[in-house]
């Protein structure tokens, strides 16, 4: 099914490990988003990147840093994960025309446990 | 600061009723509404997107309401189906900013055969 793909689907990482999480999407989109997912919360935007080259931060950017590389990829990288970080990550892409007619895409997710 | 509210949490019907989800939230200068379906394990589905211009919009068994001054929106589900259990999410998009999109933290539905 083509659209965006989240690598690893699982993964269990120690108290102060690094990782990183990587998004690709064969859209063609121009904006693509990371989110988190925990119990009782909702969806939460952790960094954005409306273009190739540029990055900003969401509303829970703190323990995460992001590389926009090219328009396909866009990781997230853990520097040292704490078990705060224990959650579903999405990454979303947006089509260049979105106005609010066209709906975001959503990968499967990354079920990331901290221990 | 938007807020997006989904209740109940959960609900549980029986196969053939009709259903209605509800979604609020608290500042009415969205862009747009958009209501999403997550199965388990899965990401998330778009059903539904209706801009703040907007009152309504269907896809086949589903109509989706939209009313910006009292901020709130349902989801009308209409002769459920045992396919149609997962949990069901709201998102607002902001009017202005970088699209910012908030969203609810969902209804489960469970649709018993």
């Amino acid at each position: 099914n083509a659209g965006v793909t989240q690598t690893p689907k699982f993964q269990v990482l120690k108290t102060g490990q690094s990782m990183t999480l990587q998004c690709a999407q064969d859209m063609n989109h121009n904006s693509m988003y990371w989110y988190r997912q925990d119990p009782g919360m909702g969806l939460r935007l952790i960094y954005y990147s409306a273009s190739e080259g540029t990055t900003d931060k969401g509303e829970v950017p703190n323990g995460y840093n992001v590389s926009r590389l090219n328009k396909r990829e866009f990781s997230l990288r853990l520097e040292s994960a704490a078990p705060s970080q224990t959650s579903v990550y999405f990454c979303a892409a947006v089509p260049p025309e979105f106005s609010g007619v066209v709906p975001l895409h959503f990968g499967n997710g990354t079920r990331l446990t901290v221990t | 600061k938007q807020e997006v509210t989904q209740i109940p949490a959960a609900l549980s019907v029986p196969e053939g009723e009709n259903l209605v989800l509800n979604c609020s939230f608290t500042d009415s200068a969205i862009y747009n509404l958009q209501w999403f379906r997550q199965d388990p394990g899965k990401g998330l589905t778009s059903l539904l997107l209706i801009q703040s211009s907007q009152r309504e919009q269907t896809s086949g068994r589903l109509n989706a309401s939209l009313d910006k001054s009292s901020g709130r929106s349902t989801l009308y589900i209409a002769a459920s189906q045992p396919g149609d259990s997962a949990t069901y999410l709201c998102a607002v998009k902001h009017s202005g900013g970088y699209q910012k999109v908030t969203f609810g933290t969902g209804t489960k539905l469970q649709v018993i055969p």
